[in-house]
């Protein structure tokens, strides 16, 4: 049964950094592209970031280029979201996704999402 | 970025009434595009995928339609667990992009 479990979201101040976790199992983890998406509370979805399975080839929403950095670590089966320079309009929840292939694909598999409150 | 506009914003409708949701492409995505369900608290959950195929375990009632830049998600016979949010989502290239959402709302 494929798992996705996020970690790591919390209260931080507009300025400050937060890193995100998500656990996977399941599936051959390094088989898969993952991607981060995003929801404003009563809002709808916003693709935030993916990376290939190899870790190889990342892609970002301008929304969050040059502040945002994903990245996996394939022996612990983990992808990771480390969010710098953060503003009152990333806060959200925060979905990890698998995708359907190694490059690119679908969102087939969610995690429940971590909540991220940006906030003085 | 391509920009997906859904429509309408919110459809009342009854169980077992069919509906039929839009989503619209500011340039062609050939057949890249999936609709995804959304209940409240819950995840979203990957209904169909290449415009017209539908997912594992996703019931017939449930069919898409289109190509290029106007797509149709359609419930044959709406059960009271459809009603929900609904997005559509391109891949056709990076970025990707998710409509705004259509909310199914029962009458």
């Amino acid at each position: 049964e494929v798992q996705l479990l996020e970690s790591g979201g919390g209260l931080v101040q507009p300025g400050g950094s937060l890193r995100l976790s998500c656990a996977a199992s399941g599936f051959t983890f390094s088989n898969y592209a993952l991607s981060w998406v995003r929801q404003t509370p009563g809002k709808g979805l916003e693709w935030v970031s993916a990376i290939s399975g190899s870790g190889g080839s990342t892609h970002y929403a301008d929304s969050v280029k040059g502040r945002f950095t994903i990245s996996r670590d394939n022996s612990k089966n983990t992808l990771y979201l480390q969010m710098n320079s953060l503003r009152v309009e990333d806060t959200a929840v925060y979905y990890c996704a698998k995708i359907t292939g190694a490059s690119s694909g679908w969102h087939d598999y969610w995690g429940q999402g971590t909540l991220v409150t940006v906030s003085s | 970025e391509i920009v997906l506009t859904q429509s309408p914003a919110t459809l009342s409708l009854s169980p077992g009434e069919r509906a039929t949701l839009s989503c619209r492409a500011s340039q062609s995505i050939s057949i890249y595009l999936a609709w995804y369900q959304q209940k409240p608290g819950q995840a979203p959950r990957l209904l169909i995928y290449d415009a017209s195929n539908r997912a594992t375990g996703i019931p017939a009632r449930f069919s898409g339609s289109g190509s290029g830049t106007d797509f149709t998600l359609t419930i044959s016979s709406l059960e009271p667990e459809d009603f929900a949010l609904y997005y559509c989502h391109h891949r056709s290239n990076w970025p990707f992009t998710f409509g705004q959402g259509t909310r199914l709302e029962i009458k």
